[in-house]
């Protein structure tokens, strides 16, 4: 198993161009994350997926979109990326009742925008 | 809502002498807690967890933490640090039950370990 996998690993992005990043699992998880993590803020959730076809705002949504069109991936949007969102942004996924939603991370993506 | 906050941003230890970090949580909720690792330029590993089974909770590469509700604490520990264990250590919180609304992310403590 691959787990989570995330493309592209790293990108440069200019201000107002738009870009998608791609999460995939291969462990038949019911729910996916998209997070970002600044410095000396820890992660910050942005969007997240309860399932396939449905998605939610988490605490930093703004600026982004995502959709959930198959349940193994989870795609998240910029469509005009800003400085602000230079970032490493992070996947994750977890079952349901997994003892606590435990959730299985991806490598990251580090995203620079100029 | 919960929060977390881990009391240290860097801790810096010897090689092995013991290991620290402490961790405070606030919960509505019986809580879930989590202890993840990141290594330099890596994603997250999931040290331990905590899911109101036994309160002292043993993790991966010699880690442990203990769930202290009176003292709403989850501090980490581990008897012998070693060169290895220098990366960030992150105290996560959640609801109980599998909720899907996400993690809450403690802003992180960068663990330094001395030759």
């Amino acid at each position: 198993n691959a787990g989570v996998t995330q493309t592209p690993k790293f990108r440069v992005l200019k201000t107002g161009q738009s870009m998608t990043l791609l999460c995939a699992q291969d462990m038949n998880h019911e729910y996916m994350y998209w997070y970002r993590q600044d410095p000396g803020m820890g992660l910050r959730l942005i969007h997240y997926s309860v399932g396939e076809g449905t998605t939610a705002k988490g605490e930093v949504p703004d600026g982004y979109n995502v959709s959930r069109l198959k349940k193994q991936n989870f795609l998240l949007g910029l469509e005009s990326a800003a400085p602000s969102q230079t970032s490493v942004y992070f996947c994750a996924s977890s079952s349901l009742g997994s003892g606590g939603n435990t959730q299985y991370f991806g490598p990251g993506t580090r995203l620079t925008v100029l | 809502a919960q929060s977390v906050t881990q009391l240290d941003s860097h801790v810096s230890v010897s090689e092995g002498t013991p290991v620290l970090l402490r961790c405070n949580y606030s919960s509505s909720y019986s809580p879930s807690l989590f202890w993840y690792v990141q290594h330099p330029n890596k994603g997250l590993q999931l040290l331990l967890k905590y899911t109101s089974a036994a309160t002292l909770v043993k993790g991966i590469n010699g880690f442990e933490a203990e769930f202290k509700k009176s003292e709403t604490s989850f501090h980490l520990t581990k008897p012998s640090a070693h060169m290895s264990d220098a990366a960030e250590y992150f105290c996560v919180v959640s609801k109980s039950g599998g909720g899907a609304d996400g993690l809450t992310f403690g802003k992180g403590t960068h663990l330094i370990i001395q030759p």
